[in-house]
């Protein structure tokens, strides 16, 4: 157990529609990354917060957005869905200050998004 | 810009063998090298980081990788496979730059299966 945790460990929709995937970073953590896995496009860096602001963008669409609270969970929002968006979605969360190669990145299970 | 290719999508190995898993890395500035592994249905995990203390490091499980600049490489190597090795095992590069909005970049993944 990472003690990253996500929420759904499932999700089902449609295209078209919106969902919320949420994130509680290990105790202390200030920094949160999100991925989308594929089989046809593999691990991608989607963004990163860092207490509670935006510190880096990878390949995340515009119809993605994400946000840190004060109390450093963090929620990915995805919108008008297509079928291409059926992925896993993990985050992932690391210590306070530094690079992220200082510090060791600790993956949450994921959420496995199925747009329909 | 950075990147790492993962040579080979599928490594078979026997129960005992030893197993390798090849990555190449291409950057333009001194990198971190990294391995992660993931279990079927479960989020990543760290294997082993090199961070330029020394060329030849060892990881969780019995895993070592050696960083080899003349080549670009950073093969992962374990001398006798395990069972429970099966998963996937992900190569990924970060550059040194010192910000909190350092990136890391994964492979496309190779997938082990050990037989008995």
């Amino acid at each position: 157990d990472s003690g990253v945790t996500q929420t759904p460990k499932h999700l089902i929709t449609a295209t078209g529609q919106r969902v919320t995937l949420r994130c509680s970073p290990r105790s202390g953590d200030l920094s949160v990354y999100w991925y989308q896995q594929s089989l046809d496009q593999g691990l991608q860096f989607l963004i990163q917060y860092y207490n509670g602001e935006e510190r880096a963008k990878g390949n995340i669409l515009e119809r993605f957005s994400a946000q840190q609270f004060p109390d450093l969970h963090s929620e990915l929002n995805l919108s008008s869905l297509e079928l291409g968006d059926s992925a896993l979605y993990f985050c992932a969360s690391s210590a306070a200050g530094g690079p992220s190669h200082y510090n060791e990145q600790f993956f949450g299970p994921g959420t496995r998004l199925t747009v329909l | 810009a950075q990147s790492v290719t993962q040579l080979g999508s599928h490594v078979s190995v026997s129960e005992g063998a030893l197993v390798l898993l090849r990555c190449n890395y291409s950057s333009s500035v001194p990198p971190y090298l990294f391995w992660y592994v993931q279990y079927p249905n479960q989020g990543l995990q760290l294997l082993l980081k090199y961070t330029s203390a020394a060329t030849l490091v060892k990881g969780i499980n019995g895993f070592e990788a050696e960083f080899k600049k003349s080549e670009t490489s950073f093969h992962l190597t374990k001398p006798s496979a395990h069972m429970s090795d099966a998963a996937e095992y992900f190569c990924a590069v970060s550059d040194r730059v010192h910000s909190s909005a350092s990136k890391i970049i994964f492979g496309s993944g190779t997938r082990l299966s050990i037989r008995p």
